[in-house]
């Protein structure tokens, strides 16, 4: 049973660029977290995603923005980028139990984004 | 605003050794959730708990959740090199959302 997956692993891009990153949900999760953990800190909420459609946000700006499609995977994209954007980026998923409030999250590796 | 302080945020110490990390907030949490995290992995989950009062054990660590479910402590008995690592607490209040505590970097000499 395959755990949550992100892609790449590591990713350098230069002020200004776009980037997107993916993640696979473990099987059986139907809802994906992202979160951006910066060097010496505790994880961030940036935004979760269920039922393709964006059901909570931490306080990021739009720059931020992401996708679910119909097989649970999910993508978060960055416009614009700032330097103060790199950091490690985690997907989390879970299981939706009742309405708004999902099972224990699982996280993924991470993407470890650069930006120079 | 951080609403989740951890104490120490370093600790260095000799296997063998005990030692206590504390995750402390003026805020309630419906449930609170301890991480480790490794080098280039993501944050794997230890325990969940739920009630004011709760201790939780997981071989030679303990957990605890305050009476007021505001703070919680995390107690480690005999520290082995195996242990190092970055140690996180989370807090949900009525929803999944996780805020992370400031982290426990915990490093165990042999």
């Amino acid at each position: 049973d395959a755990g949550v997956t992100q892609s790449p692993t590591h990713l350098i891009k230069t002020r200004g660029q776009q980037v997107t990153l993916r993640c696979s949900p473990k099987s059986g999760h139907d809802t994906v977290s992202w979160y951006q953990q910066a060097l010496g800190q505790g994880p961030q909420f940036i935004f979760q995603y269920y039922e393709e459609e964006e059901r909570q946000r931490g306080n990021f700006p739009d720059r931020f923005s992401g996708h679910q499609f119909p097989n649970y995977s999910s993508e978060l994209n960055v416009n614009a980028l700032l330097l103060g954007d790199s950091a490690l980026y985690l997907c989390a998923s879970s299981l939706d139990v009742t309405s708004g409030y999902t099972d224990t999250q699982y996280f993924g590796p991470g993407t470890r984004l650069t930006v120079l | 605003t951080q609403l989740l302080e951890q104490s120490p945020q370093f600790l260095s110490i000799q296997e063998g050794e005990n030692l206590t990390v504390y995750c402390n907030s003026s805020s309630v949490f419906s449930s609170l959730q301890w991480y480790r995290q490794e080098p280039g992995e993501g944050p794997v989950l230890l325990v969940t708990v739920v009630t004011g009062g709760e201790v939780k054990k997981l071989k030679r660590l303990t957990f605890q959740f305050g009476d007021a479910r505001k703070d919680s402590s995390l107690h480690i008995t005999a520290a082995q090199p195996g242990d190092t690592g970055l140690y996180l607490c989370a807090g949900a209040r009525n929803t999944d959302k996780l805020i992370f505590g400031t982290g426990t970097r915990l490093q165990v000499f042999p």
